[in-house]
C-alpha cells in the first residue's frame, strides 16, 4: 500500500511569486485536505477535496486554490506569494469521515 | 469558537517514567477526536480516534481515554523513540466537511 507523497519536499520563492505544491494519495482515498502548518504550531485547514469538487474551505484567502485529479491526486497553489506564506504545507488523504493520512509536507520558504 | 488547547507545550521525561498529557476542546458536539505523532521534519502520523465519552484505545505504551470535555494521553515507561511532538484534532459533529481543528501539540522528550 502506497503512502501519500508530496512534492517537491522543499521550495524557496520570492514575494509576489506562485508557487503548485503536489500530493498523491493513499491508493483508495477519495477525499484530499491541505493544512498549512507553521513552526511550533497545529496545522490550520485550507481546504478539502472530495471526488474532484471543494468540499470545504477554512479561513484562507482566494489566493489559495486548489484541485483534485480523477485519480484522486491533488495539487495547491498559491498566487502572490507573502511571506507570511513560509510554513509547512501539509496533504492527507482518506475516505470520507475516516482518519486522515499525512504526507511529510513540502516546506515552503518566501524571501 | 471552536477551540483544542494542549497543554503542557513541552514536556522532558525520564525513560521509564509514566506521565500524560492533556487536550482540552470546546466544539458544539463531537464527531470524533484523533491523535497523531509528529517526527521533526514529517507529516502527522495517526494513532487513535475516540468518538465517545468513556471509550479507550491502546496501542503498545500509549493510551488514549475521552471525557465530555478532555482526552489524556497516557504514556507508561516511555522510551526515547516516544519522543516526538503530539497532537490532538477534532471534528465537529455538524462539519459536513470533517474538518481537523488542532491543538498546538505536545512536545515529549524521553531523556535515556
Amino acid at each position: 500500500e502506497t503512502g501519500v507523497t508530496q512534492s517537491p519536499t522543499h521550495l524557496i520563492k520570492t514575494r509576489g511569486q506562485q508557487v503548485t505544491l503536489r500530493c498523491s494519495s493513499q491508493s483508495g482515498h477519495n477525499t484530499v485536505s491541505w493544512y498549512q502548518q507553521a513552526l511550533g504550531q497545529g496545522p490550520q485547514f485550507i481546504f478539502q477535496y472530495y471526488r474532484e469538487e471543494e468540499n470545504g474551505r477554512g479561513n484562507f484567502p482566494p489566493r489559495f486554490s486548489g484541485l483534485q485529479f480523477p485519480n484522486y491526486s491533488s495539487e495547491l497553489n498559491v498566487n502572490a506569494l507573502e511571506l507570511d506564506d513560509s510554513a509547512l504545507y501539509l496533504c492527507a488523504s482518506s475516505l470520507q469521515g475516516q482518519p486522515q493520512h499525512f504526507g511529510d509536507g513540502t516546506r515552503l520558504s518566501i524571501l | 469558537e471552536d477551540q483544542v488547547t494542549q497543554s503542557p507545550e513541552a514536556l522532558r521525561l525520564q525513560e521509564g517514567e509514566s506521565s500524560s498529557l492533556n487536550c482540552s476542546y470546546t466544539v458544539s458536539g463531537l464527531r470524533g477526536l484523533f491523535w497523531y505523532r509528529q517526527d521533526p521534519g514529517k507529516g502527522p502520523e495517526f494513532l487513535f480516534t475516540l468518538y465517545s465519552a468513556g471509550e479507550e484505545k491502546e496501542k503498545e505504551r500509549l493510551k488514549a481515554t475521552l471525557t465530555k470535555k478532555e482526552s489524556f494521553l497516557h504514556i507508561t515507561a516511555p522510551k526515547p523513540e516516544d519522543s516526538a511532538t503530539y497532537l490532538c484534532a477534532v471534528q465537529e459533529l455538524m462539519d459536513s466537511n470533517y474538518q481537523l481543528i488542532w491543538g498546538a501539540g505536545t512536545k515529549l522528550i524521553i531523556k535515556p
